[in-house]
């Protein structure tokens, strides 16, 4: 099962609005990563935040980490039609003797020019 | 530098039927992963290779099986096809392992008749 479950599902603004996608995991984790994924193409790095930060920026990018909450928030400010795109977490955390990385289900933006 | 590149990106096999994917990583990146992605399931992690040993593995058949080069370039391969196998198979690199940043390649879509 995936140990980040994205909400929404699918979300659509106007151009220039703000998005939020919402990420939520069960175990513990060491890092937490947003990707983007372009419709049918490689996923694209956008922000790491580690376990000990609650809060970093990138841009019109700001992440949040509720470590005990197990959540974690992707804001997109001032959307622009290229944000379009799939959104997905990853959450890192031990298994095994080594990093697993799991990926949520994603989050679908559609941004309205 | 170049990226993760992806070989072939476009695949047609038959049920029953073998395939290998082949996946070169970024220059100086010692673990490749990867990921099959299909609308039902999302984004699934296969197998993580590091310096030719496999580290992680994920919860797929044995039908599914890889392995790493000693230049760090990795193939993945599906025997005995099913139609579920049908998927964008995606490989991402990285320095030391999947918890950090990782760079995908563009997939390798395959669809199974």
């Amino acid at each position: 099962s995936q140990q980040g479950e994205e909400d929404p599902q699918a979300l659509s603004i106007q151009e220039g609005e703000n998005a939020t996608m919402n990420c939520s995991y069960k175990t513990s984790i060491n890092n937490l990563q947003w990707y983007r994924q372009n419709s049918g193409r490689g996923l694209v790095h956008l922000i790491l935040i580690r376990s000990n930060e609650r809060e970093k920026h990138s841009g019109r990018l700001r992440v949040t980490l509720d470590t005990s909450k197990k959540s974690s928030s992707l804001l997109i400010t001032a959307s622009r039609a290229a944000d379009t795109a799939s959104y997905f977490c990853a959450t890192a955390g031990p298994s095994g003797g080594y990093q697993k990385v799991t990926f949520g289900t994603g989050t679908k933006l559609q941004v309205i020019p | 530098k170049a990226g993760v590149t992806q070989t072939p990106r476009y695949l047609i096999k038959t049920r029953g039927q073998q395939v290998t994917l082949s996946c070169s990583p970024i220059s100086g990146h010692r673990s490749v992963s990867w990921y099959q992605q299909t609308p039902g399931q999302g984004l699934q992690f296969l197998f993580e290779y590091f310096s030719e040993t496999q580290r992680n593995k994920g919860n797929f058949p044995g039908r599914f099986s890889g392995r790493q080069f000693s230049n760090s370039r990795s193939e993945m391969n599906v025997s005995t096809l099913e139609l579920g196998d049908s998927a964008l198979y995606l490989c991402a690199s990285t320095r030391q392992g999947s918890q950090e940043t990782q760079y995908f390649g563009p997939g390798t879509r395959l669809l199974v008749l």
